[in-house]
């Protein structure tokens, strides 16, 4: 399959700061890819759809100004934590695939674990 | 919006004893159904997927059926070994391009 590698694997920052997370397709275009957040022995939450070229697409709920998804090419989508809180501690995970085709599988990359002091 | 069901949240089974995890769906434009296996801490592997136009299929224990009608597609899992173990999520994939999970049950085998 597929191969999407995210980058850091864990994080610790302090309240206030931000955070950038990448997230790269290494064998494969694409023009979409998707945020996840799982918070502790919970499923994974769609926060955004990343669009190669154009603007993210929020799930509702989701504060576009405070997760900034950046999508500038086809192999490269990252999100920014803005300001982060204690509250925004989770893991964060990315995929790509499950566009139009023919099997629909996402491929995840391997997820950062964020900790905000 | 979209909205994918499963049940149960946890279940605990004894070594070559089958499982089944049922999850439903609430949007009819869904047509492909993936299942995950997430081991802790790590990213989510791709066991099992059954398309719209399919009404099961069979990977060696690994079983997934699927009623459009009714929208419930289960996961089936025989002869369960410990290393079986995990969270099992399933999803279903619309019209657009998001794939909607469900809670997630997470599976215990006993030895």
């Amino acid at each position: 399959g597929a191969v999407v590698s995210q980058h850091p694997s864990w994080v610790i920052c302090k309240s206030g700061t931000s955070v950038k997370i990448e997230c790269r397709s290494l064998d494969f275009q694409a023009t979409t890819m998707f945020w996840y957040r799982q918070f502790p022995k919970q499923s994974l939450m769609l926060m955004a759809t990343s669009n190669e070229g154009s603007k993210a697409t929020y799930e509702q709920g989701v504060e576009k100004d405070k997760f900034l998804i950046n999508h500038a090419s086809l192999t490269l989508s990252t999100l920014t934590v803005t300001s982060a809180h204690p509250e925004d501690s989770s893991f964060y995970i990315c995929s790509a695939g499950g566009e139009t085709g023919v099997t629909g599988e996402l491929f995840f990359g391997e997820g950062s674990r964020l900790t905000v002091l | 919006g979209e909205n994918v069901e499963q049940h149960p949240s946890t279940l605990s089974v004894q070594e070559g004893d089958s499982a089944v995890i049922k999850c439903t769906y609430s949007d009819s434009a869904s047509n492909y159904f993936p299942w995950y296996k997430q081991e802790l801490g790590k990213r989510p592997q791709l066991i099992i997927d059954i398309r719209s136009n399919v009404g099961e299929k069979k990977d060696q224990r690994i079983a997934v059926t699927l009623n459009k009608t009714a929208k419930h597609f289960s996961l089936h899992i025989t002869e369960t070994q410990p290393e079986d173990s995990a969270v099992y999520f399933c999803a279903a994939k619309g019209g657009g391009f998001k794939t909607i999970f469900g809670a997630g049950t997470r599976l215990f085998v006993k030895a």
